[in-house]
């Protein structure tokens, strides 16, 4: 069965340090999507791709986060500085594009971030 | 950001009990989704609705697409210890494709054997 992928899975690191993360969506699937979910509350999009466009970045914190995929495949999601409140988990989620508008997005099992 | 308002907020139930949780919002939603999570692992879909009144089940899950298009509910019948996790609902706000979603906060559900 297609998955979607992410790496790493767990990543510790410092404030003030750079992390990245990397997502590959199924096959075939043309949007790609980056959520953040704090411990106890449900996911919340940051970055949404169309192949290799943003679509919509309205939620991501741009002075410290980036997001590519330039390729349209895979994409890696980018923190520098990282802060003391961005440990949360993030989620990678795509969705193929299929005829009536099929609104299923599929998720990675994610990168669990803690900064210290 | 924009979340729906998802009930009860936990659930601790004997196994072989029914359960029931809902979403509602002050939006109307062209679609509603459910999702179950367990702990350190992205959520898997369970149930997508997509019209007004759908009543869709997927073995021992039920999940209804309210009338008004601002709620949903999921029952889960007969309850085993494999149930446990955090279910979300997720409903899509805007029309067209973009295919944005936003999530209420979970219902965490727990089974004692």
């Amino acid at each position: 069965e297609a998955e979607v992928a992410q790496s790493p899975r767990y990543k510790i690191t410092e404030k003030s340090q750079a992390v990245a993360f990397w997502c590959d969506p199924i096959s075939g699937h043309a949007t790609l999507y980056w959520y953040r979910q704090i411990l106890g509350q449900g996911p919340e999009l940051l970055v949404q791709f169309q192949d290799e466009s943003v679509v919509d970045d309205s939620q991501l914190p741009k002075d410290r986060f980036s997001a590519e995929r330039l390729k349209g495949v895979d994409s890696t999601l980018k923190i520098q500085p990282a802060e003391l409140g961005d440990s949360a988990m993030y989620l990678c989620a795509s969705r193929g594009e299929l005829a009536g508008g099929n609104n299923e997005q599929f998720f990675g099992p994610g990168t669990r971030l803690t900064v210290l | 950001g924009q979340q729906l308002n998802q009930s009860p907020q936990s659930m601790f139930i004997q196994e072989g009990e029914d359960v029931s949780m809902n979403c509602t919002s002050s939006s109307i939603f062209n679609t509603w989704l459910w999702y179950k999570q367990e702990p350190g692992e992205g959520p898997v879909l369970l149930i997508a609705l997509y019209k007004a009144g759908e009543l869709t089940s997927n073995g021992r899950l039920t999940a209804q697409f309210g009338i008004t298009r601002k709620d949903s509910f999921l029952n889960i019948s007969a309850s085993i210890p494999s149930d446990v996790g955090i279910y979300f609902c997720a409903g899509q706000l805007n029309p067209g494709n973009t295919g944005k979603l936003i999530f209420g906060q979970g219902t965490t559900l727990q089974v004692k054997p």
